[in-house]
């Protein structure tokens, strides 16, 4: 069965700086995977995805993830974090209708 | 024009009672999915349904069982609450059950005091 660790439970930065938050799955065949955000008190959001092709993938909110499968890795990065990016991450390998979420990496972000 | 929207936002109730939280989707998708956030953040499956049909059915006990009128719904209804039900419950819809990405909606956060 496919699932994700994702090692960080908690991570902090300086607003401005860079940051990668990291993700390991497992899976059997080609996965299907994803990065959310959690804002406190909300929903999540899809950040982005990656199904096949292009192994760096971009998304929404200057985030990008690439695809690594020689390390089983999907981590997702920006250049550049801002106050408002504070929130839980969750990466999360499928296929859609089966899909396993990593237990989340909270990031602060120091003004 | 919410494309998943889950009722009530908020449910305090007490242990054994009967409750049940709705979740509607305008999105035209054909799977719908319950989730259960836990208090550290830990996010489960629960159910899945494709076309009002069952797919996914994890290791949950049967005091949760969902309901599918058509696709555009799936309701939860949970029996004789205890308080290990305390949780975030998040409903979600996908286009289809293969690869698709999932669409949340805000939440339910259930108290069960």
């Amino acid at each position: 069965a496919q699932s994700v660790t994702q090692p960080d439970i908690h991570i902090t930065v300086s607003e401005g700086a860079s940051l990668e938050l990291r993700c390991n799955y497992s899976y059997g065949a080609t996965p299907y995977l994803f990065w959310y955000v959690q804002s406190p008190g909300q929903g999540l959001q899809l950040l982005l995805k990656y199904f096949s092709g292009d192994t760096l993938v971009q998304g929404i909110k200057g985030f990008e993830a690439e695809f690594k499968r020689s390390q089983s890795s999907f981590n997702l990065r920006k250049p550049s974090v801002h106050w408002s990016d504070a929130a839980e991450y969750f990466c999360a390998v499928g296929p859609g209708s089966d899909m396993r979420f990593g237990a989340g990496t909270r990031l602060t972000v120091k003004p | 024009d919410t494309a998943v929207s889950q009722t009530p936002k908020y449910l305090v109730t007490q242990m054994g009672n009967d409750k049940s939280i709705k979740c509607e989707q305008n999105l035209g998708h054909d799977t719908m999915y319950w989730y259960k956030q836990d208090s550290k953040k830990f996010l489960k499956i629960m159910f899945s349904y494709n076309n009002k049909e069952l797919i996914i059915n994890e290791t949950v006990p049967n005091r949760f069982s969902p309901k599918s009128p058509d696709k555009a719904h799936l309701n939860l209804h949970i029996n004789s609450l205890e308080l290990g039900d305390s949780a975030v419950y998040f409903c979600a819809s996908s286009r289809g059950v293969r690869s698709y990405e999932q669409y949340f909606g805000p939440g339910t956060r259930l108290t069960v005091t």
